[in-house]
C-alpha cells in the first residue's frame, strides 16, 4: 500500500521554464510534507517543507503548494536550471512528532540547456 | 557544521553473513533514522532512535536491528544476509521534533 505517490517517473523541461513536480498521498493523518533532491551516489538533500496548516511555502526558486482536500502537493521550480537535474522525492510524516518519513518513489527531473 | 557521515561507503558480503553499518549524526542532533533504498521499493523507513531508544520501527524483519549510543552515533546490523538485502542504506539525523532530516551519503551493500 503506497501512501505517497509520485505518478510521473520523469519530467523534462527547458532551462528557464517552470518545473512542476506532483505528489499525492492517501493518509489524511500526515501533517508535514517535505521535498528532497537526490543526485546519484549521494544521500537526499532537503529542499523545502510545508506544514498541513499552510497551503503554500516559498524558498527562493522553490515553492511548495499543499491541497489538503485533494491530498495533493506540488513543487514548483522557477526558473529551472540545468543544475536542478536530479531525482526529487516527496515525503510525508505522521502526527505526533514522528521522525518516520514515508517517501514517494521519486521523479527524475532533467533540465535541458 | 559537519554533515552526517556513514561508514563504510561500500560493502560486499555473501549470503548468510552479517553486517554492521555505522552513522555519525550532525552534532547536536539526537534523532537518527535509517532507510533502505532499492530500485523497486524506493526509500523505505527501517527504524528511528532518539536518546538511545528505538522510537519508531518500519516493516522489516527482525534480522534488521539497530542501536544508538550516548553520543548519538548509531549502528545498524543485518544478520543472515539475503540477496534481497542488497541496497543503499541511508542514515538521517534531526533534532528530534518533526522537521527536516539530514541524510548521509549512504552505504552501498551488495550481497552475493
Amino acid at each position: 500500500d503506497q501512501q505517497v505517490k509520485q505518478n510521473s517517473p520523469s519530467l523534462s523541461v527547458q532551462e528557464g521554464r517552470i518545473s512542476i513536480l506532483n505528489c499525492d498521498y492517501t493518509n489524511s493523518m500526515f501533517d508535514y510534507f517535505l521535498w528532497y533532491k537526490k543526485y546519484p551516489a549521494e544521500g537526499p538533500t532537503f529542499l523545502i517543507s510545508i506544514s498541513s496548516i499552510k497551503d503554500k511555502n516559498e524558498d527562493g526558486r522553490f515553492t511548495v503548494f499543499l491541497n489538503k482536500s485533494a491530498k495533493h502537493l506540488s513543487l514548483h521550480i522557477v526558473p529551472s536550471q540545468p543544475g536542478d537535474s536530479a531525482v526529487y522525492f516527496c515525503a510525508a510524516s505522521l502526527l505526533g512528532g514522528s521522525e518516520k518519513l514515508v517517501f514517494g518513489k521519486g521523479t527524475k527531473l532533467t533540465v535541458n540547456p | 557544521k559537519a554533515g552526517v557521515t556513514q561508514t563504510p561507503r561500500y560493502l560486499i558480503k555473501t549470503r548468510g553473513q552479517q553486517v554492521t553499518l555505522s552513522c555519525s549524526p550532525i552534532s547536536g542532533h539526537r534523532s537518527v533514522s535509517w532507510y533502505q533504498q532499492t530500485p523497486g521499493q524506493g526509500l523505505q523507513f527501517l527504524f528511528e532512535y532518539f536518546s538511545e531508544t528505538q522510537r519508531n520501527k518500519g516493516n522489516f524483519p527482525g534480522r534488521f536491528s539497530g542501536r544508538q549510543f550516548s553520543n548519538s552515533r548509531s549502528e545498524m546490523n543485518v544478520s543472515t544476509l539475503e540477496l534481497g538485502d542488497s541496497a543503499l542504506y541511508l542514515c538521517a539525523s534531526s533534532v528530534g521534533v518533526t522537521g527536516e532530516q539530514f541524510f548521509g551519503p549512504g552505504t552501498r551493500l551488495t550481497v552475493l
